[in-house]
């Protein structure tokens, strides 16, 4: 059974401020890592598809980064936005698991105006 | 708007009974996806069609099936109801079976209440 973890749980940022959070997830047997965004009252938006170590993706202001030797990937927002306000999930997917997505409780962030 | 529509939006019913929710995924999409969101969980990945062929299962619990139709909309049917199947059920697709790869675009989701 994979763990995916994602730290911290929630976290509160001033408009402006740059941000980063983490999804561990096992090593062995990686596949891909996805990253969502996750607005309150909307349903989950895919952000990135990662697959390859050292993965580098970028989205405007946001962007991800991926180890998979040592199972974690970061997911950076640079200068946040109240828009931004929502919860981060990744979902990791391993051939041990049979490629099935295995869902982080997600990152809650709030950037405050 | 992901494309991918889900109906009912909200659904409540009663301890034992049996319900079907319904999911039409974006203009194009093979795939199908569905996943449960519950209060004390995650988001959790039931089961995956692709192409009307079941793809990929998980968690899913045997009162609880699903089926992808010819016209590629699915359905989850979730018989014997008890109060912990309460939860937001979301259905996602994408173009192709890969689900490890693909991009997958979310429905609104069903909110489904046992009472």
């Amino acid at each position: 059974i994979l763990n995916v973890e994602q730290s911290p749980q929630s976290l509160h940022v001033q408009e402006g401020d740059s941000t980063n959070f983490t999804c561990s997830f096992p090593s062995s047997n990686f596949y891909a890592l996805h990253w969502y965004r996750w607005e309150t009252a909307k349903s989950p938006e895919a952000l990135f598809v990662m697959t390859l170590n050292g993965d580098e993706k970028k989205k405007g202001r946001i962007s991800a980064t991926l180890n998979t030797k040592e199972g974690y990937s970061y997911l950076y927002i640079k200068g946040s936005q109240p828009e931004d306000s929502a919860t981060y999930l990744c979902a990791s997917l391993s051939s041990g698991g049979s490629y099935i997505p295995t869902f982080g409780r997600g990152t809650s962030l709030i950037v405050h105006p | 708007d992901s494309g991918v529509t889900q109906t009912p939006k909200h659904l409540i019913t009663a301890t034992g009974q049996r319900v079907t929710l319904r999911c039409s995924p974006r203009s194009g999409d093979l795939s199908v996806y569905w996943y449960q969101q519950s209060l004390d969980q995650g988001l959790q990945f039931l089961i995956q069609y692709y192409n009307g062929e079941e793809r990929a299962k998980g968690n899913i619990l045997e009162r609880f099936s699903a089926q992808q139709f010819p016209d590629l909309h699915s359905e989850l049917n979730l018989s014997s109801l008890e109060l912990g199947d309460s939860a937001l059920y979301f259905c996602a697709s994408s173009s192709t079976g890969w689900a490890s790869t693909d991009t997958q675009y979310f429905g609104p989701g069903t909110r489904l209440t046992v009472l």
